[in-house]
């Protein structure tokens, strides 16, 4: 079975401090990882995949395949950062469609 | 840039009421989706279709169904709305050779 586990539902931390949104999953072949947000009314968008390797308003993820883990890391947290994260998974459990996490509510603070 | 379209944005329906959202996206995705989205629960996926007239369950197909008689519309239906249904209910579509799954602004259905 597929899994994916977001620990934390709320983080607070203040403007720019560094931020890391805790996801772990679990699944027995090769994942595709997945980073996704939800700004105040706004629809769900991708931030960032682990097949590109991207960086995305300053966020970065890395695939971490021994612990299972693909964490979301900021090294300065930013006031507009604060929004909705769902870390996601794709596999062969229902053809393309995505396994969520229950999400991690992102407050920056000045 | 890809469009996925919930024509409904915002309803409010009586229990027992037949409900239907409706779900169009303009790139030619063979993948549609739908999910509800709950605080505390994330997002759950009840009904996925690979191609038209094609339907699969997912996690919570339980009181939903779902119609694809067209590859650009994908709709859901609630034949018989319930107060439990009341909920965020969010369309999506992929290609078959993308790696991204694109999203609709959302349905907010409150059933009374």
């Amino acid at each position: 079975a597929q899994r994916v586990t977001q620990p934390e539902k709320l983080l607070s931390v203040f403007k720019g401090a560094p931020v890391e949104l805790k996801c772990n999953y679990s699944y027995s072949g090769s994942p595709e990882l997945f980073w996704y947000v939800q700004y105040s009314r706004q629809r769900l968008q991708l931030l960032l995949r682990h097949i590109s390797r991207e960086s995305i308003k300053g966020f970065t993820a890395d695939l971490n395949k021994g612990e299972t883990s693909f964490h979301l890391k900021k090294p300065f947290a930013q006031e507009e950062d604060s929004a909705m994260y769902y870390c996601a998974l794709s596999g062969t459990h229902s053809g393309y469609a995505l396994n969520f996490g229950k999400g991690t509510s992102l407050l920056v603070t000045p | 840039d890809v469009k996925v379209t919930q024509s409904s944005r915002y309803l409010v329906k009586r229990t027992g009421e037949k409900v239907f959202l409706e779900c169009v996206q303009d790139m030619d995705h063979e993948n549609m989706f739908w999910y509800r989205q709950d605080p505390g629960l994330g997002l759950r996926l009840i009904y996925f279709s690979y191609d038209v007239k094609m339907k699969e369950k997912g996690d919570i197909p339980e009181g939903y169904s779902v119609s694809r008689e067209k590859k650009e519309r994908f709709s859901l239906i609630l034949e018989s709305a319930s107060t439990n249904q009341t909920s965020m209910y969010l369309c999506a579509s992929r290609g078959d050779s993308g790696n991204t799954i694109y999203f609709g602004e959302g349905s907010w259905l409150t059933v009374v």
